[in-house]
């Protein structure tokens, strides 16, 4: 069974420019959350989809965004980036009933330059 | 406000040598406490669910617990392939799939 898979893994942007990040989730997982990963904030949730609703919300402003398509897999954008957006940005996806464990991608590193 | 801390920031280990990993949360509604692993250029994997108090699960060299304001992660015996960062991170509420992570606990294992 593949794992989630993330594209890219790595991308180099400028500030002001925007970015969108790939997730497809494991077969069968509907729910798909997206994390922000930096030293020194540790992970921080970014926002929640299932069945192609936005169901959590982190607190991030509103340049941070995403969707989830009908066969799950999910889009995360990021509008007028920041120098402080460069990060580890990882999917995860999960059945769909709550206090399921997390199955990580290896993430797509973000360098804002 | 739902907070998870972890202890210590990193861990050194010479091969052998036991210690214990430490995550305090303070949570309204504990609906979970998650461990995970973390690879250098990978997402971190699942290693144990704690759901209540009184709590444990064991893993090959690893054992979790949990009270009612902290979980430990014992390392007994450790090998240099243990070697990682563990992340702690606790569900809480009626905030499904949200789940707090702590900064965690590098830790390096020396043959």
């Amino acid at each position: 069974k593949a794992g989630v898979t993330q594209t890219p893994r790595y991308l180099i942007k400028t500030r002001g420019q925007q970015v969108t990040l790939s997730c497809s989730p494991i077969s069968g997982h509907r729910s798909v959350s997206w994390y922000q990963q930096t030293p020194g904030q540790g992970l921080q949730f970014l926002f929640e989809y299932f069945s192609e609703t936005q169901r959590n919300k982190g607190n991030f402003p509103g340049r941070f965004s995403g969707r989830q398509f009908s066969n799950s897999r999910s889009e995360m954008n990021v509008s007028t980036l920041e120098l402080g957006d460069s990060a580890l940005y990882l999917c995860a996806s999960s059945l769909e009933a709550s206090n399921e464990k997390l199955f990580f991608g290896s993430g797509t590193q973000l360098s804002v330059l | 406000e739902d907070q998870v801390t972890q202890s210590p920031e990193a861990l050194r280990l010479q091969e052998g040598e036991s210690s214990s990993l430490n995550c305090s949360y303070t949570v309204s509604g504990l609906r979970g406490l998650f461990w995970y692993r973390q690879d250098p250029g990978k997402g971190p994997e699942f290693l144990f669910t704690l759901y209540s108090a009184g709590e444990e699960k064991e893993k090959e060299r690893l054992k979790a617990t949990l009270t009612k304001k902290e979980s430990f992660l014992h390392i007994t015996a450790p090998k240099p392939e243990d070697s990682a960062t563990y992340l702690c991170a606790v569900q809480a509420g009626d905030n499904f799939n949200k789940f707090y992570f702590g900064s965690g606990t590098k830790l390096n294992v020396k043959p």
